[in-house]
């Protein structure tokens, strides 16, 4: 199936400075990337939907100055979390779908999470 | 407003079978998900159902009515390594995934 790599895995930070989250599509191109977000024995909850070429759509409730989305390419994204703080401390994952198969299938492919400290 | 129902956890014996149920109430409906999740890691996709009926992967199945809003992943001969969360999410009429808690899977020996 196709992959979805996450970068990276693990990352702490002090409270105040910015983290990138890299999400990358391997062998295809994802036009559009979803991020989400999960704290612990939650449920994902998505927070925008990236889309290549142009502004990523924001869920309700998510800050879009502080989670910075870019698409730049159809097989990268990034989430930068900005000014992170200790209540940023969360599971990220991404997901895409492969225009190939996943449009019958509907299956999405998730890269393998970014778990965030912010201390 | 939407919803997603399925248990907050079960705990089954290895060899035999489970059923977890999915019950859900959303804006349309363009097809339900189920993913297994092990801890600290990203979900595994498992099933997708857009139709009513019993669609069956190995000793994964997924079951679906529309007309209940009803849903239930079937695992057979349990092992070990099926101790997981697994998660029911379905997409509703603007293409968005609404995602349930998750039930937590225990499998004893």
């Amino acid at each position: 199936g196709a992959v979805v790599s996450q970068h990276p895995s693990w990352v702490i930070c002090k409270s105040g400075t910015s983290v990138k989250i890299e999400c990358r599509s391997l062998d295809f191109q994802a036009t559009t990337m979803f991020w989400y977000r999960q704290f612990p024995k939650q449920s994902l909850m998505l927070m925008a939907t990236s889309n290549e070429g142009s502004k990523a759509t924001y869920e309700q409730g998510v800050e879009k100055d502080k989670f910075l989305i870019n698409h730049a390419s159809l097989t990268l994204s990034t989430l930068t979390v900005t000014s992170a703080h200790p209540e940023d401390s969360s599971f990220y994952i991404c997901s895409a779908r492969d225009p190939a198969t996943g449009v019958d299938t509907g299956e999405l492919f998730f890269g393998e999470g970014s778990r965030l400290t912010v201390l | 407003g939407q919803n997603i129902d399925q248990p907050t956890e079960m705990t089954a014996t290895e060899g035999a079978i489970v059923q977890i149920n999915c019950t859900y109430q959303t804006s349309g409906f363009n097809g339900l998900f189920w993913y297994q999740q092990h801890a600290g890691e990203a979900p595994t996709f498992l099933s997708y159902n857009v139709l009513d009926g019993l669609e069956e992967k190995g000793r994964f199945s997924s079951f679906l009515s529309r007309s209940i809003g009803y849903s239930y992943l079937l695992l057979k001969e349990l092992q070990m390594k099926d101790s997981a969360s697994y998660l029911c999410a379905v997409m509703d009429s603007n293409y968005q995934l609404i995602w349930g808690a998750g039930t937590k899977l225990i499998i004893k020996p």
